[in-house]
């Protein structure tokens, strides 16, 4: 059973960093890509961030330059490194799965809630 | 940039059918897949490659992908099909999210 587990979300202040993580378990992750899609209170989903197998990156010009993505296969987990935390940051951000590799989002996690506030 | 444009919500009658649209720049030429959000919930994929299935979605769910515009049909609408539909494709290795569409079964 695939299963994706998100952790690190929290309360931090605008200008602040925090990092997210996400568990992976059920499917062979080193050659799956992984995302980061964030969903702020009220709205509609908006992706953040993606990493293929390999290690190639790409980011949402909301945050390039203030996130970065990374991954441990050893650990099967995808990371998620934000700094410069604005307000406008503030959602649930969701870890999925892509199996095809700029395709669809087959499996998501339960979501990891971060508020930038002061 | 690219956008997907989607119907702010939809309406339909328990058992009649439900179309969705989502509309972007030669649509047709890329993949659209269909998220399915009820509250307090994560998505979950209903649609993907434009019209394939998920195993344990609901034959009730289909897809189509043409010209400008992606629909996701729900045939035969029940009561527990009720919550936020999104649409999203890949454009130059950016996914692109639709602004989603609130199905209110009455």
């Amino acid at each position: 059973e695939v299963q994706l587990v998100e952790s690190g979300g929290g309360l931090v202040q605008p200008g602040g960093s925090l990092r997210l993580s996400c568990a992976a378990s059920g499917f062979v992750f080193s050659i799956n890509c992984m995302g980061w899609v964030r969903q702020a209170p009220g709205k509609g989903l908006e992706w953040v961030s993606f990493i293929y197998g390999g290690g190639d990156t790409y980011y949402a010009d909301s945050v390039k330059g203030r996130f970065t993505i990374s991954r441990d296969n050893s650990k099967n987990t995808v990371y998620l490194q934000m700094n410069s935390l604005k307000a406008e940051d503030t959602a649930v951000y969701y870890c999925a799965r892509d199996p095809r590799s700029g395709s669809y989002f087959d499996y998501w996690g339960q979501g990891t809630l971060v508020t930038v506030s002061s | 940039s690219y956008e997907l444009t989607q119907p702010p919500s939809v309406s339909v009658s328990p058992g009649q059918t439900a179309s969705i649209t989502c509309s972007g720049d030669k649509l047709g030429d890329k993949y659209a897949s269909w998220y399915q959000q009820k509250p307090g919930q994560s998505p979950v994929l209903v649609i993907y490659l434009d019209t394939k299935r998920p195993s344990g979605i609901p034959e009730r769910f289909s897809g189509s992908n043409s010209g400008n515009t992606a629909t996701l049909t729900i045939s035969g609408t029940q009561a527990m099909d009720e919550a936020d539909y999104y649409c999203q494709a890949w454009d130059t290795s950016t996914a692109i999210f639709g602004g989603g569409t609130k199905l209110t079964v009455l």
